[in-house]
């Protein structure tokens, strides 16, 4: 199986600031990434997919990048509703993985 | 609009059986594979099973390989899981999602439609 590694596990922000979490595969993936939004007792939202390609409706403050093994997620001017857990996934292989989450809390 | 509504979670004892119900509208359900993707309380994301289109493709994680059964009627729009042997390891809150691209015969997938989720707990 594929182990995704996500940091930092968890950050804290202020509105305004870009982030960027990276996600580390153990093994190249071929751009088959994406990006998930869970806010607290909800359903994750896609917000990313094929590394960098926006889920539409998506605010294109979030961007994508990176290959082979390494991702990147970056939200270039966090906004209130921003502050939620993010998960990288990766779909090159069966069973697909997840990482293990990144808090973004309020500063 | 498109939605999916899970149900048939509850509290049942180990080694019990429990069948898992998500349906599907909004889209065309048969031209999309569909998975189960799970989350214990307070933990992460773990996919479960997907099922392709046509169901020619399906996959199961180890964790549940041999007990856990994914299933289609394409004529309901309707996804299943039929989770046998249920253990305390199994207690969780189980999405059903959609397949970001369409007519994959893979199940190796983005999920970009996600269910409300319904809880399954396994307790004596």
């Amino acid at each position: 199986d594929i182990q995704m590694t996500q940091s930092p596990s968890s950050l804290s922000a202020s509105v305004g600031d870009r982030v960027t979490i990276t996600c580390r595969a153990s093994q190249g993936i071929s751009n088959s990434l994406a990006w998930y939004q869970q806010k607290p007792g909800k359903a994750p939202k896609l917000l990313l997919y094929a590394a960098s390609r926006l889920e539409s409706g998506v605010p294109s403050r979030f961007s994508g990048s990176g290959s082979g093994t390494d991702y990147t997620l970056t939200i270039s001017s966090l906004q209130p509703e921003d502050f939620a857990t993010y998960y990288c996934q990766q779909y090159y292989s069966t069973p697909q993985t997840f990482g293990q989450g990144t808090k973004v809390e309020i500063k | 609009e498109v939605q999916l509504v899970e149900s048939g979670g509850g509290l049942v004892q180990p080694g019990r059986s429990l069948r898992l119900s998500c349906a599907a509208s909004g889209f065309t359900f048969d031209d999309y594979a569909m998975h189960w993707v799970r989350q214990a309380p307070g933990k992460g994301l773990e996919w479960v099973s997907g099922i392709s289109w046509n169901s020619g493709s399906i996959g199961y994680a180890d964790s549940v390989k041999g007990r856990f059964t994914i299933s289609r009627d394409n004529a309901k729009n309707s996804l299943y899981l039929q989770m046998n042997s249920l253990r305390a390891e199994d207690t969780a809150l189980y999405y059903c999602a959609k397949a970001e691209a369409p007519i994959a015969d893979s199940v190796s997938d983005a999920f970009d439609i996600w269910g409300q989720g319904t809880m399954v707990t396994v307790s004596s």
